[in-house]
């Protein structure tokens, strides 16, 4: 099947730094990206979905000011979370789907290993 | 909206045994359903998606899936449980959202234990 990676895996930073995680399709061009954020124990939560050179579309209830999404490429996509707090730890899980356009079926997504944040 | 029910939290059966994962969907239209697997600090791995055509769908690992359209349900079966198996299992519904665009909507999740 089609892997996505992402980068780090874990990170841990100070309160009020800036954080980016990185998200790439390996073997396939994802023109949509999806990031989740899943606190433990409990399912995954959408926060955005972004096509390829497009703005991201936040879900209610996400500050789009905080968690910056760039879909640059048919191959990456990058969260960055901007002046971290605690409440922000979480572990982030992205994932593609390439649809028709990417030679893939338009409704399967390809889920990336997650990044674990941790905010002092 | 489309929305996902996963009754049961949490599961614990013995190897070896069989194994049913409730799930019950909402949506307007015919819905296109996955079952995920995801160990402890993982991601998801997909086991099994219906789309259409024949309801019983067979997946990785030996799971399989029967959608059933008059319960609004898509409850995962394995005949025999192995060890190995014990996860969070997750379920999710794909559809169209009210501003157009396609994404997936998550169960709770149902975390499975096998005793030995």
């Amino acid at each position: 099947g089609a892997v996505v990676s992402q980068h780090p895996s874990w990170v841990i930073c100070k309160s009020g730094t800036s954080v980016k995680i990185e998200c790439r399709s390996l073997d396939f061009q994802a023109t949509t990206m999806f990031w989740y954020r899943q606190f433990p124990k409990q399912s995954l939560m959408l926060m955005a979905t972004s096509n390829e050179g497009s703005k991201a579309t936040y879900e209610q209830g996400v500050e789009k000011d905080k968690f910056l999404i760039n879909h640059a490429s048919l191959t990456l996509s990058t969260l960055t979370v901007t002046s971290a707090h605690p409440e922000d730890s979480s572990f982030y899980i992205c994932s593609g789907r390439p649809g028709l356009a990417g030679g893939g079926a338009l409704y399967e997504q390809f889920f990336g290993p997650g990044t674990r944040l941790t905010v002092l | 909206a489309q929305s996902v029910t996963q009754p049961d939290i949490h599961i614990t059966v013995s190897e070896g045994a069989s194994l049913e994962l409730r799930c019950n969907y909402s949506y307007g239209a015919t819905p296109y359903l996955f079952w995920y697997v995801q160990s402890p600090g993982q991601g998801l791995q997909l086991l099994l998606k219906y789309f259409s055509g024949d309801t019983l769908v067979q997946g990785i690992k030996g799971f399989e899936a029967e959608f059933k359209r008059s319960q609004s349900s898509f409850n995962l079966r394995k005949p025999s449980v192995h060890w190995s198996d014990a996860a969070e299992y997750f379920c999710a519904v794909g559809a169209y959202s009210g501003a157009g665009s396609y994404q997936l909507t998550f169960g709770k999740g149902t975390k499975l234990s096998v005793i030995p």
